[in-house]
């Protein structure tokens, strides 16, 4: 019954790859986000999607590519795999996304290694 | 300027031991803020969130200091399994976070 779920937990895989990892949530919510946790721990926001609708896009290089199939799955496809995406990825989810009362829920990441 | 700054640490304290952590944030406008805890190789968890009055949960406190743009926590009381990393969070004006980089504390028996 977990809340919000990612795979693959580890993915390790050479540069130039494309990979794909994937997001669920089973709380409801409507609002989903991708971050990027790098060496330096520093967690930055991605991607965010509202009912399956893009909303926050950060400066991000266009290799990644959300998908929402639906509101309760997000999807992050990254193309041609550089040794500078090697971090960890975690989803999360939140109610609506738009109230300073909506807290995050963070999936258990993803750790990609590029080789 | 990072938009979110914490002294890394890390805080190593004794058990029982009071331990505060500072946090500063450069966007006035910031609407929201928050306290996560991150354990090793784990996903961040909302330990609380803060507000202007200050605000109390068990052994952990907060407040906020919105004139000098300052949070912290204060952790009374120290237990091992409060060893973690301490993630201070604002949002912006949509509702973003913004995550500090985090302040790491070890509590030693």
């Amino acid at each position: 019954d977990t809340a919000v779920s990612q795979t693959p937990k580890y993915l390790v895989t050479q540069m130039g790859n494309d990979k794909s990892i994937k997001c669920e949530q089973n709380l409801g919510h409507d609002t989903m986000y991708w971050y990027k946790q790098d060496s330096k721990k520093f967690l930055k926001i991605m991607f965010s999607y509202n009912n399956k609708e893009l909303i926050i896009n950060e400066t991000v290089p266009n290799r990644f590519s959300p998908k929402s199939p639906d509101k309760a799955h997000l999807n992050l496809h990254i193309n041609s795999l550089e040794l500078g995406d090697s971090a960890v990825y975690f989803c999360a989810s939140s109610q609506t996304g738009g109230a300073s009362t909506d807290t995050q829920y963070f999936g258990p990441g993803t750790r990609l290694t590029v080789l | 300027r990072k938009e979110v700054e914490q002294d890394p640490g890390p805080f190593n304290v004794p058990e029982g031991a009071t331990v505060a952590f500072n946090c500063t944030y450069s966007n006035s406008a910031s609407q929201s803020f928050f306290w996560y805890r991150q354990d090793c190789r784990k996903e961040p968890k909302l330990l609380m969130s803060v507000y202007s009055s200050g605000n109390e949960d068990g052994r952990f406190t907060a407040q906020l200091n919105r004139a000098s743009q300052y949070i912290s926590l204060l952790i009374r009381d120290s237990k091992l399994s409060d060893s973690a990393t301490y993630l201070c969070v604002v949002t912006d004006s949509s509702y973003k976070l913004i995550f500090g980089s985090g302040t790491r504390l070890l509590v030693r028996p």
